[in-house]
């Protein structure tokens, strides 16, 4: 009865390094979304993926991120050549379909040192 | 676009007295839906309580209430009988159909409640 699993809970790296953020989704659960949360602010959404498509990425900042939800696998959030500004705790949420039943994961919290 | 706003940034509250968070939201959308979530010091996000647009009744959810006032666009939540395990931030966020992000919720920066024994 796992729910949606995201590794690691904790991810250290330093400026310049790249960052790499997992989500396995709720079993029979198709959709991903991915979120960021900055200190002291509420989550905000970056993406969402169907198996092996990116549905909508307008919150994905347009340089050094990159999201991908491969056929078998986790989805995976990448953030290259990390700075300070990213350090954030970044969430995962998934649903079985394009409704509003979604359930988010513990999250990453990246720290950029 | 749409906007959620949260006017308390934190809320000092005695135990077992009840609890009204505020939330208001703006949207062009005709048809979306208003959630809660909870945020403990741990770090995880707990959905809460979930009101459709074109719901006719009040959603309720155990302790948990929401008081959609639609012609005011808010959409706040109510705990009854607080606990000490209420303290915790706690998030409004609506979804609805319009592009731009509209696959996502929309937070509100939330509030920090704090029950008081």
């Amino acid at each position: 009865n796992a729910g949606v699993m995201q590794n690691p809970r904790h991810l250290v790296r330093r400026r310049g390094q790249e960052a790499r953020l997992r989500c396995s989704p709720m079993k029979g659960h198709s959709h991903v979304y991915w979120y960021r949360q900055l200190p002291e602010e509420g989550l905000k959404f970056m993406v969402y993926l169907q198996k092996e498509n990116i549905i909508d990425e307008s919150g994905m900042p347009k340089e050094r991120f990159s999201a991908e939800f491969p056929k078998e696998g986790p989805s995976i959030l990448r953030i290259q050549q990390v700075v300070r500004g990213d350090s954030a705790a970044y969430f995962c949420a998934s649903s079985r379909e394009r409704t509003y039943g979604y359930t988010f994961g513990s999250g990453t919290r990246l720290t950029v040192v | 676009a749409q906007k959620i706003t949260q006017t308390q940034p934190g809320m000092f509250v005695q135990e077992k007295e009840a609890v009204t968070l505020d939330c208001t939201y703006d949207t062009s959308d005709p048809s979306y839906g208003l959630f809660w979530y909870k945020q403990p010091s741990s770090g995880e996000m707990i959905f809460l309580i979930y009101q459709g647009s074109y719901d006719q009744q009040n959603a309720t959810e155990g302790r948990y209430s929401l008081n959609f006032q639609k012609a005011r666009k808010s959409a706040n939540l109510v705990i009854s009988a607080s606990q000490l395990g209420d303290s915790a931030m706690y998030f409004c966020a609506m979804r609805g159909n319009s592009g731009g992000g509209a696959d996502g919720l929309t937070f509100g920066k939330g509030t920090h409640l704090i029950i008081q024994p």
